[in-house]
């Protein structure tokens, strides 16, 4: 998926223990982004960064955190899971594609489960 | 805050059919109007967009219809084929910022 990778594909991990999930890009984007996608909700943006070390806040960012020490990685963090974090979350880039105008790339998402 | 608003939630369409999924938006500062489809296991991909200054954009069997008076834009999907069956999302932009405001999808499900 256009040079986008998240890791892992799948995890299930149990409440209260920290989870960190990983994208990484090979096209030296400057913007990234954290989704999570759930039923009935579409897509909610949770963190994005606008570049190494810049990181800004989505709709619904309460419960996690993000880190970009290099260009390439975006990282998510759940400090303590909660059950409703369970969801699949999807990292992007972004580029431009003309004036003004930014197209998204999706990476192939991150099934989490909280037990 | 939904700020686009997708329906239906889920469609199901014979072989051969149209399907159309509908999206209303509120912020009249959104200039560039995307649909993803995203097939299972799959992260979304990009299907056809439109900016506000043409009312329709045909690519292939996906046409977006833009109502640009009304706050709304549409995907039609003539000729519905199973391989179509995904789950689709509108999305709106504002040139010079960073973030898509997504609707909540519709599941269309073409049946052979």
């Amino acid at each position: 998926d256009a040079g986008i990778t998240q890791s892992p594909r799948h995890k299930v991990t149990e409440t209260g223990t920290p989870v960190t999930l990983r994208c990484h890009q090979t096209e030296n984007h400057r913007y990234m982004y954290w989704y999570r996608q759930d039923p009935g909700h579409g897509l909610r943006l949770i963190h994005y960064s606008y570049g190494v070390k810049d990181t800004d806040k989505g709709e619904v960012s309460d419960g996690y955190s993000v880190s970009r020490s290099k260009t390439e990685d975006f990282l998510l963090t759940l400090e303590s899971a909660t059950s409703s974090q369970t969801s699949v979350y999807f990292c992007a880039i972004s580029e431009s594609i003309g004036t003004g105008v930014r197209g998204y790339t999706f990476g192939s998402g991150t099934r989490l489960t909280v037990v | 805050q939904q700020q686009v608003k997708q329906s239906p939630q889920s469609l199901i369409v014979q072989k051969g059919g149209i399907s159309i999924i509908n999206c209303a938006y509120e912020n009249t500062a959104f200039d560039y109007f995307p649909w993803y489809q995203q097939f299972p296991g799959k992260g979304p991909a990009l299907l056809i967009a439109i900016r506000p200054d043409v009312s329709e954009k045909k690519e292939g069997r996906f046409t977006i219809s833009f109502n640009k008076s009304a706050k709304q834009f549409s995907l039609h999907i003539m000729d519905s084929q199973p391989g179509d069956s995904a789950t689709y999302f509108c999305a709106a932009f504002t040139s010079g910022t960073y973030k898509y405001i997504f609707g909540t999808g519709t599941r269309l499900k073409v049946l052979a």
